[in-house]
């Protein structure tokens, strides 16, 4: 059975850049069958998709976010990466790495258990 | 970018009550749309993908329906069990939105 950890600091300074990494374990992150993803919820607040990456290297970022993030892969440890760079308080939020499924219908239809972070000095 | 808009914003109701959550997209997204729920402190799980498909091990009191813009989310018999917050998404095209949520109460 897949299973997706989040792991990384749970304390960000403003303009630093957040940092977090999400192990895959049961399965290989190598597959063409998924996309590897990062959402982000807010205390309070509603989901929102970050960006993902594909076996193969491929990014894809939300718009709002785009010029401050970046999603890289490694494969010899099984894991991918979130980088957020320029931080402040609006991006303390909950932090889940997640799977996205396309290939009979289109959904995140794995997550991990989320890790908290919130930006302060 | 593709706004998702769910309503009501929260709901109470009874065990074995038929409950129903609407999401309606700004434009079109055909029947890319899916369900979840998340529990406190839980990360959110697929209930129904592409409308109205169940996913893998979730209990057939739940089902989905809709296409276009307006989408429903059933729940036949409410269990204690199924309070949460519901999120639609959309799938159509990135980026990938949510709705704001449904927080479902029970009685």
């Amino acid at each position: 059975q897949v299973h997706l950890q989040e792991a990384g600091p749970g304390l960000v300074k403003p303009s630093q850049t957040l940092s977090l990494t999400c192990t895959v374990s049961g399965g290989s992150i190598n597959s063409g069958d998924y996309y590897w993803s990062w959402i982000r919820q807010p205390p309070g607040k509603g989901l929102e998709w970050i960006g993902y990456i594909y076996y193969n290297g491929n990014t894809y970022y939300s718009p709002s976010l785009r010029s401050r993030v970046g999603v890289s892969l490694d494969t010899s440890q099984n894991q991918f990466s979130l980088q957020l760079s320029s931080v402040t308080a609006a991006d303390t939020a909950l932090y889940y790495c997640a799977r996205r499924t396309f290939r009979d219908h289109d959904s995140f239809d794995l997550w991990g258990q989320g890790t908290m972070v919130t930006v302060s000095s | 970018d593709i706004q998702m808009t769910q309503s009501p914003s929260s709901l109470s109701a009874s065990v074995g009550d038929r409950v129903s959550i609407t999401c309606r997209a700004s434009q079109s997204i055909s029947r890319y749309l899916n369900w979840y729920q998340q529990k406190p402190g839980k990360a959110p799980k697929l209930l129904i993908y592409a409308a109205s498909s169940l996913q893998s091990g979730i209990p057939s009191r739940f089902s989905g329906s809709g296409s276009g813009t307006d989408f429903t989310l059933t729940i036949s018999s409410l269990l204690p069990e199924d309070f949460g917050t519901y999120f639609c998404q959309q799938s159509f095209t990135m980026p990938y939105n949510f709705g704001q949520g449904t927080k479902l109460e029970i009685k």
